[in-house]
């Protein structure tokens, strides 16, 4: 498998436009996670799916962000309109119920808002 | 308030050396723990996971340790190799069947030849 995938891995972007991650979970896994990393927070829950229906998005700093999974294969994380603060990496990660919750991350977006 | 804590914030050792990180948390209920590895640029490995009954478990030369009273572990780092350097991430789940995960803020890890 070549697990998770993640597009795309750089993004700059300048303040006020749209900014649209994506991300392909492991073939089979039914939960798919969105995380932010920053060094002064450190790795952050945004919001997870369990088979493509969002259980918990209490992570979600705010109205700006959206995110969806249309089906078992896909996920967008959406940031409309973009602040130079939404700066960090953002990983996806998926898992599979019953593995003792391992969670297996993509390579991350690294976002640059100027 | 749910939190986890990790020392030292970096740490330099040589190589053939061994090393142990720490993490503190203070997120109740408890259900597990693990340890993570993230090289520069790269999404977190999983190392190990713990549960409540556990009070060892080991990767290879990776040993981490946890003590459920005192609401610690550390990781051991046995032989260190380049390959070792990296962030290490102690991350608390509080609720058994749930994801929400508590992560520190990591152990950054440096190995010189």
């Amino acid at each position: 498998d070549a697990g998770v995938i993640q597009s795309p891995r750089h993004e700059v972007t300048e303040m006020g436009q749209e900014v649209t991650l994506r991300c392909k979970p492991i073939s089979g896994h039914d939960y798919l996670f969105w995380y932010r990393q920053t060094m002064m927070r450190g790795l952050e829950l945004l919001i997870y799916f369990n088979n493509n229906v969002p259980i918990d998005d209490s992570g979600m700093p705010e109205d700006r962000f959206s995110a969806k999974m249309p089906n078992a294969s896909f996920s967008t994380l959406k940031i409309q309109p973009s602040e130079p603060r939404d700066s960090a990496v953002y990983f996806c990660a998926s898992s599979l119920r019953g593995s003792s919750y391992e969670q297996y991350f993509g390579p991350g977006t690294r976002l640059t808002v100027t | 308030k749910n939190q986890v804590e990790q020392s030292p914030q970096s740490l330099i050792i040589l190589e053939g050396k061994n090393c142990t990180l720490q993490c503190n948390y203070t997120v109740s209920p408890f259900s597990n723990l693990r340890w993570y590895k993230q090289d520069t640029g790269r999404g977190p490995v999983s190392l190990t996971i713990m549960t409540f009954s556990e009070n060892t478990k080991s990767n290879g030369r990776y040993t981490a340790t946890l003590d459920a009273d005192t609401k610690q572990s550390s990781l051991h780092i046995t032989a260190s190799q380049l390959s070792d350097s990296a962030s290490y991430i102690c991350v608390v789940s509080g609720d058994s069947g749930t994801y929400k995960y508590i992560f520190g803020t990591g152990t950054r890890l440096k190995v010189l030849a």
